[in-house]
């Protein structure tokens, strides 16, 4: 039973470009989560989504990022024209149910980095 | 505006010896806090939480210990283990009743062979 599965590991995007970054949840599991940590800060958590649908995005920056997870597929957050300060890791985290808690599962990260 | 705080950033002991991470939290309407362990390169592991109906949870060598009063937790390793050895986030759940967790800055907590 293959965990949360992230990819890329490590991005390297120029300023200006976009970074898709993937995330497939643990089998059985239809709620994904995407936290992202700053240089010496903890996880920051970003949107909440569930199958064709988002919950919550309300630490989502207002420009440039966007989420998704279609009916098909795994979740994708999208940052168009990256900016040095979008250098991070960012993890997703899936879960069976709605209350997350001690069932939440995350995955080993995506390094963004911007040149 | 950090609602949950830990304010040592690293932790060194040596093996055998109690670890003792510490948590802060600033708002009251959290009632469930979780503790986990990340490895360099990894993602976070659940490792133990805490209802705030309790005040004590043990798990083997892990007990978490909340004040509610004090809006306070910690995090007990006895015996610590150089295997132990990782970055500790304290988080604690929202009010949306999801897995929307506001974490800690962690603490690395480094145990001496």
């Amino acid at each position: 039973n293959a965990g949360v599965m992230q990819n890329p590991r490590h991005l390297v995007r120029r300023r200006g470009q976009e970074a898709r970054l993937r995330c497939s949840p643990m089998k059985g599991h239809s709620h994904v989560y995407w936290y992202r940590q700053l240089p010496e800060e903890g996880l920051k958590f970003m949107v909440y989504l569930q199958k064709e649908n988002i919950i919550d995005e309300s630490g989502m920056p207002k420009e440039r990022f966007s989420a998704e997870f279609p009916k098909e597929g795994p979740s994708i957050l999208r940052i168009q024209q990256v900016v040095r300060g979008d250098s991070a890791a960012y993890f997703c985290a899936s879960s069976p149910s709605r209350q997350g808690g001690e069932k939440l599962f995350f995955g080993s990260g995506t390094q963004l980095s911007v040149l | 505006d950090q609602q949950v705080k830990q304010n040592s950033p690293s932790l060194s002991v040596q093996e055998g010896r109690i670890s003792i991470l510490n948590c802060d939290y600033t708002n009251s309407m959290f009632d469930y806090f979780l503790w986990y362990k990340k490895y360099p390169a990894e993602g976070p592991t659940f490792l133990i939480s805490i209802s705030s109906i309790k005040d004590k949870n043990e798990d083997g060598r892990f007990t978490v210990f909340l004040n509610k009063s004090a809006k306070h937790l910690s995090l007990h390793i006895v015996p610590s283990q150089p295997g132990d050895s990782a970055v500790y986030f304290c988080a604690a759940l929202g009010t949306s009743n999801t897995g929307k967790l506001i974490f800690g800055q962690g603490t690395t907590l480094q145990v001496k062979p």
